[in-house]
């Protein structure tokens, strides 16, 4: 199966800043089957962005995600006080799906 | 408005079944697929598989393979997730999320909101 690395574990940062996520696949990973989720404590996942880039209806357009093959990336642009939350990727071209172990992004 | 409400916390003993279900209301049952994913207490989510209820078509991973079962009840709109053989590490809440109906599609436009399923003795 794929096995999705996201780095770092956590940031620690003020809102209005900006953030890149990074998640890293151990294979390439199919076409452009990429998603990332916003998840809150006690909350199901929130879907941000699939096809690699392509923005879920009603996410801001703050949040943006770029890459291909092993290497991805989730952008937000200015941090809202609403954006701190741990962020996920998925691979959904291979099965099993896969999901990165997550990054905590935690207000300074 | 799409919603999808699932049933209430189960506790359950080891070597039980556990019967989850997910009422899906505001959308066209039979165009959309039902992705099933688990997360134990601070861990991370876990795919447990997908139905088509158009067609009844299921995909489970290997790992859940011949311990899960997805199916459909089409007159209320309601998918049902069934694990049998529990272990404790089955402890977790289990999410049901809307999907696309095709092979890869994209899933998770909408979420349920839940089922807490313990494994104790």
């Amino acid at each position: 199966e794929i096995v999705l690395t996201q780095s770092p574990d956590t940031l620690s940062l003020s809102p209005g800043e900006g953030v890149t996520l990074s998640c890293r696949a151990s294979q390439s990973v199919s076409s452009t089957y990429l998603a990332w989720y916003q998840q809150k404590p006690g909350l199901p996942p929130r879907l941000l962005i699939y096809g690699v880039s392509i923005r879920a209806t009603g996410i801001p357009d703050r949040f943006s995600g770029s890459g291909s093959g092993t290497d991805f990336t989730l952008t937000i642009s200015r941090l809202e006080p609403e954006d701190f939350a741990v962020y996920y990727c998925q691979q959904y071209g291979r099965s099993p799906r896969t999901f990165g172990q997550g990054t905590k992004v935690e207000m300074k | 408005q799409v919603q999808l409400v699932q049933s209430g916390a189960e506790v359950k003993k080891p070597g039980a079944s556990v019967k989850v279900s997910c009422k899906a209301s505001g959308y066209n049952f039979a165009a959309y697929g039902i992705t099933w994913v688990r997360q134990a207490p601070g861990q991370v989510l876990e795919w447990m598989g997908w139905i088509n209820p158009s067609n009844d078509n299921t995909h489970y991973p290997q790992k859940f393979q011949g311990r899960v079962i997805m199916t459909t009840d089409t007159s209320t709109t309601t998918v049902y997730m069934e694990l049998r053989s529990l272990r404790s590490d089955d402890t977790a809440v289990y999410y049901c999320a809307r999907r696309e109906g095709y092979d890869f599609g994209p899933e998770g436009d909408y979420w349920g909101q839940g089922t807490l399923v313990t494994v104790s003795s």
